[in-house]
């Protein structure tokens, strides 16, 4: 069992809002990514973080921003969340030797 | 990183062995061919990887051809839980560790 947490799991939101979705692992890893799936869509790769400092923007362009302070800690932030953002979204991390990315069980956000 | 070619959707009757198969025939020396799986939109699960021999693990096995331009993940014995999208990804062992996923293919199990 993967130790990588969301929250919340579930958020409805009005349009204009600041929103930010939480993430943390307690295994101790560098890398950690934010992927964007829309239902029934492919996951698609939007932030990630080597480790504390660094961020790097993915390859799908998102109005989101994200920062890594500490190692177990890489919230997301939505400025003014639009109907557009509509979306789940999945947090992952992975320790610097391992093949396997550990995923959280996602934030599914519904802004009206 | 490579493209990889899956069939969108496949049945397997419970009990039986799935074998979902995968083209990567742009696969580059240094890449590895990983597959995940995703259980009705909860977040993507590793199954097994391999570069070049065939692999095997508590989960699957993976078959890897010759010329690496294509794959089989393996599930032996298919249960009604295994019904997920299953994601075939090609990654380099050099790169930020990003995965690319694709459309996947839904495996439907069925009793």
């Amino acid at each position: 069992e993967a130790d990588i947490y969301q929250t919340p799991r579930y958020l409805v939101i009005g349009t204009g809002k600041k929103i930010t979705l939480e993430c943390s692992q307690t295994m101790g890893h560098d890398k950690m990514y934010w992927y964007q799936q829309d239902p029934g869509m492919e996951l698609h790769l939007i932030h990630y973080s080597y480790g504390v400092n660094s961020t790097e923007k993915g390859d799908l362009s998102s109005e989101s921003t994200v920062s890594r302070i500490r190692t177990e800690h890489f919230p997301l932030t939505l400025e003014s969340a639009r109907p557009s953002h509509t979306s789940q979204y999945l947090c992952a991390s992975r320790a610097l030797d391992s093949p396997e990315q550990y995923f959280g069980p996602g934030t599914r956000l519904t802004v009206t | 990183d490579a493209k990889t070619t899956q069939p969108p959707s496949m049945d397997c009757a419970e009990g039986r062995a799935a074998n979902l198969p995968c083209n990567h025939s742009t696969i580059s020396g240094n890449e590895y061919v990983y597959w995940y799986r995703q259980i009705h939109s909860q977040g993507p699960q590793y199954i097994i990887h391999g570069l070049k021999n065939n692999e095997t693990n508590e989960m699957a096995s993976l078959i890897i051809t010759e010329d690496r331009k294509s794959s089989t993940l393996i599930l032996p014995h298919a249960t009604l839980r295994d019904t997920a999208v299953y994601y075939c990804i090609v990654r380099s062992s050099s790169n930020t560790g990003k995965l690319i996923f694709g459309q996947g293919t839904t495996l439907q199990v069925k009793p």
